[in-house]
This record gives C-alpha cells, sequence and structure tokens, in this order.
C-alpha cells in the first residue's frame, strides 16, 4: 500500500501559487519525502526531495512539518506546463533500496 | 548520456503471443524498476533490480519475467499476452552511490493486446 495521502485533483490560477499537499503520517525516520510529477503520456519527472528540513531548487519549494506527518510541494509561479500529476513518495535513501510505491497522485490542472 | 531508453514505442500482440520490452540506461545505475500505468491510474511496480544478476517482485509481478545479466540492461518478458496486460510501461533506473538518488525514468512503452 502506499504510504502517502493527496488529494485526487486540484486547480491553481496561471500566475499564481500552487499548493499541493500531502500527508505521510506513518514515515520513519530515515525515509525521505520525494515528488515526481508525469506530464501527459510522458514518463514521471523528479521534482524534489527532502527530510526534514525544507527544501528548494529551480523548479519547487518542499515544506516538511516538523513532525514530518505532512509536507507540502509548492509551485511559485504556476503555468500551463506546470499542468501533470504530480506524486509524493516516501522512501529510505541510500542505505538500501525498498520498493518505491507510487499512489494515484494530484492531478493538477494549471487554468489560464 | 542518453539517459534511460526503451524499445519499441508501441506495440500490438495478439493474445497468447510473447513479447520483450527492452530498457537500458547508460549512467551506470546499480537499480532498474519496470512499471506499468493503467488509465487513471498511479504507476504499479512489476519487478526491480538492485544489481546484475539480482531481481526481485513487486506489486504485480503475475504474467511478467526479467533477469539481469548486465548492469545496462533489464528486459521485461511477456510469456503469453494476456488483454488485461494492455497498459503503458516504465522503465526507471537510480543510483546507490549518491547519499539521497532518484530514479530516472524512461519514455515508455504503450502496449496493446488484443
Amino acid at each position: 500500500d502506499a504510504k502517502t495521502t493527496q488529494p485526487p485533483s486540484m486547480d491553481c490560477a496561471e500566475g499564481r501559487a500552487a499548493n499541493l499537499p500531502c500527508n505521510h503520517s506513518t514515515i520513519s525516520g530515515n525515509e525521505y519525502v520525494y515528488w515526481y510529477r508525469q506530464i501527459h503520456s510522458q514518463g514521471p519527472q523528479y521534482i524534489i526531495h527532502g527530510l526534514k528540513n525544507n527544501e528548494t531548487n529551480e523548479m519547487a519549494s518542499l515544506i516538511i512539518t516538523e513532525d514530518r506527518k505532512s509536507s507540502t510541494l509548492i509551485l511559485p509561479h504556476a503555468t500551463l506546463r506546470d499542468t501533470a500529476v504530480y506524486y509524493c513518495i516516501v522512501r529510505v535513501g541510500r542505505t538500501s533500496y525498498d520498493k518505491v510505491i507510487f499512489g494515484p497522485g494530484t492531478s493538477l490542472s494549471v487554468i489560464p | 548520456n542518453a539517459g534511460v531508453t526503451q524499445t519499441p514505442k508501441f506495440q500490438v500482440l495478439k493474445t497468447g503471443q510473447s513479447m520483450t520490452l527492452q530498457c537500458a540506461q547508460d549512467m551506470n545505475h546499480e537499480y532498474m524498476s519496470w512499471y506499468r500505468q493503467d488509465p487513471g491510474m498511479g504507476l504499479r511496480l512489476i519487478h526491480y533490480s538492485v544489481g546484475a544478476g539480482i531481481t526481485d517482485q513487486g506489486e504485480v509481478p503475475n504474467g511478467y519475467n526479467v533477469s539481469r545479466s548486465t548492469t545496462e540492461d533489464f528486459p521485461l518478458r511477456l510469456l503469453s499476452a494476456a488483454p488485461s496486460q494492455t497498459s503503458v510501461y516504465f522503465c526507471a533506473s537510480s543510483s546507490s552511490r549518491r547519499e539521497q538518488e532518484t530514479q530516472y525514468f524512461g519514455p515508455g512503452t504503450r502496449l496493446l493486446v488484443l
């Protein structure tokens, strides 16, 4: 079973920030939070990941709550090209290879 | 680097036929995986490999075989195709050498079984 829960769909106005929530209440201390997205018909694309600190890269920001039971992916200025399915995944890092399980994700629609 | 490549891009099979979906990566990654994605659903893990000669089952392994004779290649075999195997298949690879590896996905193979 997937270890995360996400809303099935969200809308966001173009140019506004898109905030995508993810619940991972059973996350273990050595598990990272990863975000991927899948634009229609393409292979999933890595966005960002984090352990307990907030992270930012050129694509997005990741906010992880202090208890690590939930997180939010932020796309600061959503564009039409950000319309995609976004997957939140928890997985162990370097020390072992676990079965990476994708849930159904959140379908984000960016509206002009 | 070409990254993760998959062939063919499209394939139509008749029930009972066999075929092999090819996956190759040129990043010297130890970990490789096969996923299937059905319409409106997330990705489901079929089989994965943590290195040459080592494979293991994922969530939905029935009807599929894999082998990993080299680091670069991870083919997925359908021995007797069934309509339930109509899906889009994605191959992925990742490295164990970095602190937090990310998965790189191929472009997918779209399979229709009649």
